[in-house]
């Protein structure tokens, strides 16, 4: 079946340091693939999503592409700040699902530090 | 509504007790998805409806957990004669189908059987 597999956490960073966070994924087909994030006390938030080989998808300086030759949609941030200290969800659906169905991976957490 | 909402936000529950959680998405969003997310651990797939019906309901771990959906509005999801393993964070979701649209999520309930 799909699967997510992502680095396991906590990643801790200083601010301004560059992040990535790798993800790579199992599935038929071409899914759709997308990154959640949830900060501290909140609920999850689709951060940003991709849904064929080579978009990227980008949103509040974070960044990441669709390799179908890798399968991999690993997270990019150029210069961290403290305010993205949250838990980082990669996710695929895929058609073996019918795109209805999300497949999470574990989770990696980040914090920045001042 | 706005967003998914989630009710009750918390709940405590004594061992062999039912319980029953509330969702309400967001309006005109036709699918709806239960999750799981124990302490330390991602998110598992519990059931998800499309309108009324629940073409997957693969992830219920046991016989225990059920859940409806009615007017394709409000989902109930009720666990009968709770267990302390059954203690988590229950997140909600709703989306608009097609492929590559995301989920959104409400807040989740926290349940805590002692």
């Amino acid at each position: 079946g799909d699967s997510v597999t992502q680095m396991e956490g906590p990643v801790t960073l200083s601010e301004e340091a560059f992040l990535t966070i790798n993800c790579t994924y199992t599935a038929t087909g071409y899914p759709s693939l997308f990154w959640y994030v949830q900060y501290p006390g909140e609920g999850l938030q689709l951060l940003l999503k991709a849904t064929k080989a080579d978009d990227k998808g980008s949103n509040k300086g974070f960044e990441a592409t669709y390799r179908k030759e890798t399968t991999s949609f690993h997270l990019e941030k150029g210069s961290v700040q403290v305010s993205d200290s949250a838990v980082y969800f990669c996710a695929l659906s895929g058609p073996t699902g019918g795109y209805q169905k999300v497949t999470f991976g574990t989770g990696t957490k980040l914090q920045v530090i001042p | 509504g706005a967003g998914v909402s989630q009710s009750p936000s918390n709940k405590v529950t004594e061992k062999g007790k039912d319980v029953e959680l509330r969702c309400d998405p967001i309006s005109g969003h036709t699918a709806l998805y239960w999750y799981r997310q124990s302490l330390g651990q991602g998110l598992e797939f519990l059931i998800y409806f499309q309108g009324n019906s629940a073409p997957d309901k693969s992830g219920l771990p046991s016989d225990r957990f059920s859940a409806e959906r009615t007017g394709g509005s409000v989902s109930t999801l009720t666990i009968q004669r709770t267990q302390q393993e059954d203690s988590a964070v229950y997140l909600c979701a709703s989306s608009t189908l097609g492929q590559g649209y995301g989920y959104t999520f409400g807040s989740g309930t926290r349940l805590t059987v002692v």
